[in-house]
């Protein structure tokens, strides 16, 4: 199957600082890459959609300028988290489609970064 | 607006017992359905998919999953369960008019007793 691959897997950093989540698509091409997030006991929640070459979509209450997603090639897509707070603290977790498939395909996961801001 | 329901948010089954993980949707059309497992700290593992056709899935590790229009569900099962089976199991939603952004639900944390 396809392989999704993130980095870091874990990631500790001082609140205030900026942190680079990578989510590459390791044997496929993705047009499409999702983010989610992941709090402790709770459901994933779509952050945003990212398109290759095009801005990213945020869903609402999502603010774009603290979660800056970046999708500059078919096969990378990283998230910045900018300032880091205690309260950003969680799982975060990118998906990818591989490119040309209809939508009804399915997205591939990676297998997550734990982020922790102390 | 899309939303998927798993009421039940912690089960625990014997080892060798049957089990069902019951989901409901609401949403305008046909679905995309999926089933995803979660160990501890990991991603997800596609179990199972719906899209069309028959109505009963098989997916990986001997779960299977029933589509039923009627009463909006596609609650997931096994006939029986494996100690290695213990995870979080997460039904979702197929958005196809948003590039078919997935919708989650909360999530059933299944617990298997020896």
């Amino acid at each position: 199957g396809a392989v999704v691959s993130q980095h870091p897997s874990r990631v500790i950093c001082k609140s205030g600082t900026s942190v680079k989540i990578e989510c590459r698509s390791l044997d496929f091409q993705a047009t499409t890459m999702f983010w989610y997030r992941q709090f402790p006991k709770q459901s994933l929640m779509l952050m945003a959609t990212s398109n290759e070459g095009s801005k990213a979509t945020y869903e609402q209450g999502v603010e774009k300028d603290k979660f800056l997603i970046n999708h500059a090639s078919l096969t990378l897509s990283t998230l910045t988290v900018t300032s880091a707070h205690p309260e950003d603290s969680s799982f975060y977790i990118c998906s990818a489609r591989p490119m040309g498939q209809r939508l009804n395909t399915e997205a591939f996961f990676g297998q997550g970064t734990r982020l922790t801001v102390v | 607006a899309q939303s998927v329901t798993q009421p039940d948010i912690h089960i625990t089954v014997s080892e060798g017992a049957s089990l069902e993980l019951r989901c409901n949707y609401s949403y305008g059309a046909t679905p995309y359905l999926f089933w995803y497992v979660q160990s501890p700290g990991q991603g997800l593992q596609l179990l199972l998919k719906y899209f069309s056709g028959d109505t009963l899935v098989q997916g990986i590790k001997g779960f299977e999953a029933e589509f039923k229009r009627s009463q909006s569900s596609f609650n997931l099962r096994k006939p029986s369960v494996h100690w290695s089976d213990a995870a979080e199991y997460f039904c979702a939603v197929g958005i196809p008019e948003y590039g078919n952004k997935l919708v989650f639900g909360a999530g059933t944390i299944l617990r298997v007793k020896s």
